[in-house]
């Protein structure tokens, strides 16, 4: 059974850090893994989507890599801004008939 | 493009009331499911759909139905609301549920209180 991990719970930085949110995933065949974000009393966002095929996907500040073999997903925010706070999570996608599985999240704050 | 419609947006039921909540999507999408988030459980899947009149159990399916007789239309019933039942539930679709490039796109959420 795929098992999604995300380390850590919460992350405190200041306003400009680049920062790196992990995600790993216990079976690596996978077909796809989403980074998502979710605001207070909002719904899920997609952020970017990363096929089997590929290593990296970027949109603006934010870069996801997948590794994997090694069971594991980055989310990279370059030069932070508070309106970056918020909660992301990765999900992966394991087969064609199979739903998303999801991690619990990191807890992001960008403190200005 | 409204995308995907949760309604009602909040909720509080009475233990043993039923009620439905409603999901709509314009976008076409052939797959859709219903997700309850927790806090400290993350979200769990209780309901997905394939296409118009497939229907398949997630993780926690106990209490609620559905049915899928439009591509559109996603309805999620709770039958007996039990305060287990409090929680917020997210409606999600996407494309088609094989193809490695199509996204999940969520609606805002209906949050329900069952007393």
């Amino acid at each position: 059974k795929q098992e999604v991990t995300q380390i850590p719970a919460a992350l405190s930085v200041p306003e400009g850090e680049n920062l790196v949110l992990n995600c790993s995933f216990t079976d690596s065949a996978i077909y796809n893994l989403q980074w998502f974000r979710q605001d207070p009393g909002k719904g899920l966002t997609s952020l970017l989507l990363i096929q089997s095929s590929q290593r990296e996907q970027t949109s603006g500040r934010l870069n996801a890599s997948l590794d994997k073999s090694s069971g594991r997903s980055t989310l990279y925010i370059a030069a932070s801004q508070p309106g970056d706070s918020a909660t992301y999570l990765c999900a992966v996608h394991n087969s064609g008939n199979t739903p998303l599985v999801f991690g619990k999240g990191t807890r992001l704050s960008v403190i200005a | 493009n409204a995308g995907v419609t949760q309604t009602p947006k909040f909720q509080v039921l009475k233990t043993g009331q039923s009620m439905t909540l409603q999901c709509a999507q314009d976008m076409n999408h052939e797959y859709m499911s219903w997700y309850r988030q927790d806090p400290g459980m993350g979200l769990r899947l209780i309901h997905y759909s394939v296409g118009a009149g497939i229907t398949d159990q997630g993780e926690v399916p106990n209490g609620y139905n559905v049915s899928r007789s439009t591509t559109e239309d996603f309805p999620l019933r709770l039958l007996s609301a039990a305060p287990s039942q409090t929680s917020v539930y997210f409606c999600a679709s996407s494309l088609q549920q094989g193809w490695t490039d199509s996204p999940l796109h969520f609606g805002n959420g209906t949050r329900l209180t069952v007393t």
